[in-house]
This record gives C-alpha cells, structure tokens and sequence, in this order.
C-alpha cells in the first residue's frame, strides 16, 4: 500500500523565521503530493500541490520541493507568522486508476510559531 | 469556509448504539470523500462516491456504510459503534477526480464521542 508520513511530529519556530516541513513516502506511484494545513476545531485547508513530474512549486510564501530519488516532499514557509501555527499533512494521490482521487495522509507536523 | 457543510459538529452515544453523519459537497462538486481522523492513526480514507456511486473503499469497517443521494449529499452511517469509533470525521469534495484540480476541500468536521 501507499505510505506518506512526516519526520517529526512537532516544530518550533520563532515569528519572521522560515520554517521547512519535511515528508518522506514509500510508494512511487502517486502522481502528485498536497500539503494541508489543519487549525485546531477545523478541517484540512489546501496550501499547495505539486505533480510527480514536478521538482518546485512555488505558492504565496510557501514552497515545496519534491525529490523523487529519495521520496521526499517538504514545504517551506517563508517569514513565518504567528498564523501559521496549525497541524501539516502531507497526502499523495494518484490521477488515474483504482485509487483516483483517494489520498494517503501523513501523520501530521505540529507548528507552533512563537513571537 | 470551503462551502463543505458537515452535521452535526458534534455527537455523543453510546457504544451499540447507531449513527448518521450528513455532509453536503461544494455546489458543483461531484465526488465526495469521507476521512476519519483519530489520534493514533491521523486521517484515514474511508470511502468516496463519484454523482451517486461508490468509487473507491478504503479502510472503512463493514458496520459503516455510506450512500451518495441524487442531490450530491452524503450520509455515512456507523452501527454497532464501539469506543475505539471515537474520532473526528471529515467529509471532502471535490471536481471530478483526474480533471483539473487535485484539490480536495474539506468540512469542518463532525466529532463523535462513544462513552
């Protein structure tokens, strides 16, 4: 089966500072990779994604680099805000096939931003 | 608001008793996703409905079940429930999987308590 999880369980960073969330995954088969951001007592928002035969997606404030050859995404966080304090999952999916559509989750990355 | 509304916000019962949980999908949306989120095992797939049918099941127990009506609403319905089915449950939508966008939005949640 598919395996997306995360490095570390909790991050913690001062105000203005970037911050880098790391995701590592098992099966190569997903054509492209979402990061969400979930605040406490809401569901999973969309930042960004990326497509398999992408290396660097760049969004608002946020990057993500994708490195096929050792399975691993991360998202970056630009002048980070205290805002931007919220659980990040990472999810891979693949666009064609039995599982189209479906996502595989991370376990998630605690970011905590401090003034 | 990503336009996903999820009923009720919260449900207390206890355990045999019977559930049912009530999303409705972004006007438009076709596909809809149902996630359990536990604090052990992150966000689990559960299963997604594609304009009324059944597309995809993943780890989703037999005493669940869930149906897609013509309005593109959603129900999912837990039985026989045992306190380990206390979690978070989000239900996502999204366009036709594989055309366009990957993203999946999702509703706030509905968080059941089995005592």
């Amino acid at each position: 089966g598919e395996s997306v999880g995360l490095h570390l369980p909790t991050l913690s960073v001062q105000e203005g500072d970037n911050s880098i969330i790391n995701c590592a995954y098992s099966n190569s088969a997903s054509d492209y990779f979402i990061w969400y951001k979930q605040e406490s007592g809401k569901g999973p928002q969309f930042i960004i994604d990326i497509r398999s035969n992408m290396d660097k997606r760049q969004g608002q404030r946020v990057t993500v680099l994708l490195n096929k050859t050792v399975k691993h995404l991360s998202l970056q966080i630009a002048a980070t805000q205290p805002g931007d304090s919220a659980v990040y999952f990472c999810a891979g999916g693949r666009g064609r096939g039995s599982t189209l559509g479906r996502l595989y989750f991370g376990r998630g990355t605690q970011l905590t931003v401090w003034p | 608001d990503s336009g996903v509304t999820q009923t009720p916000k919260h449900l207390i019962t206890a355990t045999g008793q019977r559930v049912t949980l009530r999303c409705s999908p972004r006007s438009g949306d076709l596909s809809v996703y149902w996630y359990q989120q536990s604090l052990d095992q992150g966000l689990q797939f559960l299963i997604q409905y594609y304009n009324g049918e059944e597309r995809a099941k993943g780890n989703i127990l037999e005493r669940f079940s869930a149906q897609q009506f013509p309005d593109l609403h959603s129900e999912l319905n837990l039985s026989s429930l045992e306190l380990g089915d206390s979690a978070l449950y989000f239900c996502a939508s999204s366009e036709n999987p594989g055309q366009g966008s990957n993203e999946q939005f999702f509703g706030p949640g509905t968080r059941l308590t089995v005592l």
